[in-house]
């Protein structure tokens, strides 16, 4: 069964610090891999995805994620964090197939980051 | 460009109270989902509806039911609320060839 495990529930960073959010899946075949971001009162925001090819994928805001097969891990990172990163990070896989369960996500619990100015 | 909208974005109902929440997108999106977002849980899918006129349950079915009205909108419906629906619903949209997920803004309910 498809699964996706966020390791840390709260984390805090200083403004300008690197940061790296853990994620780590489970499914059968190579994932289709997505973070998203949840600013307080708000729906969520795709940051980047992975569905092939080259496993490190850019996204918006300066977020970069590795794809690890062998770590079965899909960790975002950024190299300088902003205030303005303070938010909920959802880590989610995506299910491939064919029919009707084609696109369904599956979620993490998601990571609250506190950036301390 | 509005993409996906939902309504109420609030809402407070006694328990046994029904209703339902409004979803609809202008992204001629063919797969459309429900999920329920509660703290510590990450988002949790209800129901979905990879076309118009089909729908799955998903993980968390129980006590609601789906309608999808046409190709725009999906719609969730609480027969008889309980307090343990009290949750955030988001709404999402897909469009065919691609995996991405568009959200609403959600709506916030609570169960009294």
């Amino acid at each position: 069964a498809q699964s996706v495990t966020q390791p840390d529930i709260h984390i805090t960073v200083s403004e300008g610090a690197s940061l790296e959010l853990r994620c780590n899946y489970s499914y059968g075949a190579t994932p289709y891999l997505f973070w998203y971001v949840q600013s307080p009162g708000q729906g969520l925001q795709l940051l980047l995805k992975y569905f092939s090819g080259d496993t490190l994928v850019q996204g918006i805001k300066g977020f970069e994620a590795e794809f690890k097969r062998s770590q079965s891990s899909f960790n975002l990172r950024k190299p300088s964090v902003h205030w303005s990163d303070a938010a909920e990070y959802f880590c989610a896989v995506g299910a491939r197939g064919r029919g009707s369960t084609l696109g369904r996500l599956y979620f993490g619990r998601g990571t609250q980051l506190t950036v301390w100015p | 460009n509005a993409g996906v909208t939902q309504t109420p974005k609030f809402q407070v109902l006694k328990t046994g109270q029904s209703m339902t929440l409004q979803c609809a997108q202008d992204m001629n999106h063919n797969s459309m989902y429900w999920y329920r977002q509660d703290p510590g849980m990450g988002l949790r899918l209800i129901y979905y509806s990879a076309s118009e006129g089909t729908t799955d349950k998903g993980e968390v079915p129980n006590g609601y039911n789906v309608s999808r009205l046409n190709k725009r909108e999906f719609s969730l419906r609480l027969e008889s609320a309980a307090p343990s629906q009290t949750s955030v619903y988001f709404c999402a949209s897909r469009g065919t060839g691609t995996d991405t997920q568009y959200f609403g803004p959600g709506t916030r309910l609570t169960v009294l």
